[in-house]
């Protein structure tokens, strides 16, 4: 089955403690990248990545990193997590970036809490 | 810069009834533009992918059409059924160009069909 997969989907943290969200593809995309949905903001793009080892900065990227070492992971990480992370966050892959977007698949998301 | 409003932001209607959500962009220049569905708390499912070339694209109960020229597409729904309850976005790709590029989502329309 086609899909994105992210773990973990739920997860409470605190202030400080790295963390990583994974995020897997099995559609042989070209293109992932990463979002944060909030209340009264929608969603806004935090990083992308054009295909393997090409990473770059989206609407809101501060206080995170993201590498694509290989085509089917696209992993976030948070080194020093805040508050003002806490969020939903949400992978997705297609199949072209850019400009020349096709149809985006998202993965389930995760809830992150940072007390 | 590219912005997408959704009006309204909540709809309730009962069930049975036809229905059309509202997605407005200011620069016409897309690609495409993606309808999307999201339940509560979960991930979002594509729903219909419109080419700039298209004028519609159906599926199922779902017709989305695009206006380029005013800025506008619309999803109808045809014959309501309360597991249609959700909330609907709608996105096109940037509206600049380089390497940089990703979808631009509404604040989304959330849709409540009652019994």
């Amino acid at each position: 089955e086609a899909q994105v997969t992210q773990n973990p989907r739920y997860l409470i943290t605190v202030t400080g403690k790295k963390l990583t969200v994974t995020c897997s593809q099995n559609m042989n995309h070209e293109y992932m990248s990463w979002y944060r949905q909030d209340p009264g903001l929608g969603l806004r793009q935090i990083y992308y990545s054009m295909n393997v080892e090409v990473t770059d900065k989206g609407d809101v990227p501060e206080g995170y990193k993201v590498s694509r070492k290989e085509k089917r992971n696209f992993p976030l990480i948070l080194e020093s997590p805040s508050p003002n992370q806490t969020s939903l966050y949400f992978c997705a892959s297609s199949s072209e970036g850019g400009f020349l977007v096709n149809e985006q698949f998202f993965g389930p998301g995760t809830r992150l809490t940072v007390l | 810069k590219q912005e997408v409003t959704q009006i309204p932001a909540a709809l309730s209607v009962p069930e049975g009834e036809n229905l059309v959500l509202n997605c407005s962009f200011t620069d016409s220049a897309i690609y495409n533009l993606q309808w999307f569905r999201q339940d509560p708390g979960k991930g979002l499912t594509s729903l219909l992918l419109i080419q700039s070339s298209q004028r519609e694209q159906t599926s199922g109960r779902l017709n989305a059409s695009l206006d380029k020229s005013s800025g506008r597409s619309t999803l109808y729904i045809a014959a309501s059924q309360p597991g249609d309850s959700a909330t609907y976005l709608c996105a096109v790709p940037r509206d600049y160009g380089g390497s940089q590029g990703n979808l631009i989502f509404g604040k989304g329309t959330k849709l409540s069909v009652k019994p």
